[in-house]
């Protein structure tokens, strides 16, 4: 069974503070999806990683894939409230990204 | 609507009985999936359609679950003789094309029972 631990499991820091979360696994992944989900709503895609080593940035996020292609990272700055919300890893194997396997999420929180 | 729409939002019911969720994906959208995620949990991979057929059912838990998709659009999950560990937020998405694209997600049932 292939298990993805996400850390840490909360998060709460004031606006403008950098930080990262970090999601790591004993097992390989074809790719890596990062996803934040707010209260009552359903994960929104924020990146797909693919090649081992990759980074990618979407404006104040960073995201990065470990060379193995075992564990990921999520490095936001300058956080701002509105960053607030759980964001999840999930891991597609065996050549398709359907059968996604989830980690539990990072609850962040940024007050301002 | 522009993106997958789940009914009912919230739905209660009670030990024993049976339900059914309903999934309206984005239209033209091929594949069609169904996670449940658990309180505190991650989501958790069900089922996938590719148009009418059920690609890959090997997520759903029991014989109790069901889910079908007659015309390769709207898909309904049905749960036979409900038990309280049912109770999560059953979340359905659907991609353009393969497996490989973006797959979008609805705004999930939660399912309660008691």
């Amino acid at each position: 069974t292939q298990l993805l631990e996400q850390s840490p499991q909360f998060l709460s820091i004031q606006e403008g503070e950098n930080l990262t979360v970090y999601c790591n696994s004993s097992s390989v992944f074809s790719s890596l999806q990062w996803y934040r989900q707010e209260p009552g709503e359903g994960p929104v895609l924020l990146v797909t990683v693919v090649t081992g080593g990759e980074v990618k940035k979407l404006k104040r996020l960073t995201f990065q894939f470990g060379d193995a292609r075992k564990d990921s990272s999520l490095h936001i700055t300058a956080a701002q409230p509105g960053d607030t919300g759980l964001y999840l890893c999930a891991g597609g194997s065996g050549g398709s990204n359907y059968k996604l396997t989830f980690g539990k999420g990072t609850l962040l929180t940024v007050n301002p | 609507g522009a993106g997958v729409s789940q009914t009912p939002s919230n739905k209660v019911t009670e030990k024993g009985k049976y339900v059914e969720l309903r999934c309206d994906p984005i239209s033209g959208h091929t594949a069609l999936y169904w996670y449940r995620q658990s309180l505190g949990q991650g989501p958790e991979f069900l089922i996938y359609f590719q148009g009418t057929g059920a690609a890959d059912d090997s997520g759903l838990p029991n014989d109790r679950f069901f889910a079908v998709r007659p015309e390769g659009s709207v898909s309904t999950l049905k749960i036979q003789r409900t038990e309280r560990g049912d109770s999560a937020v059953y979340l359905c998405a659907s991609s353009s094309m393969g497996h490989d694209t973006e797959a979008f997600f609805g705004q999930g049932t939660r399912l309660t029972v008691v």
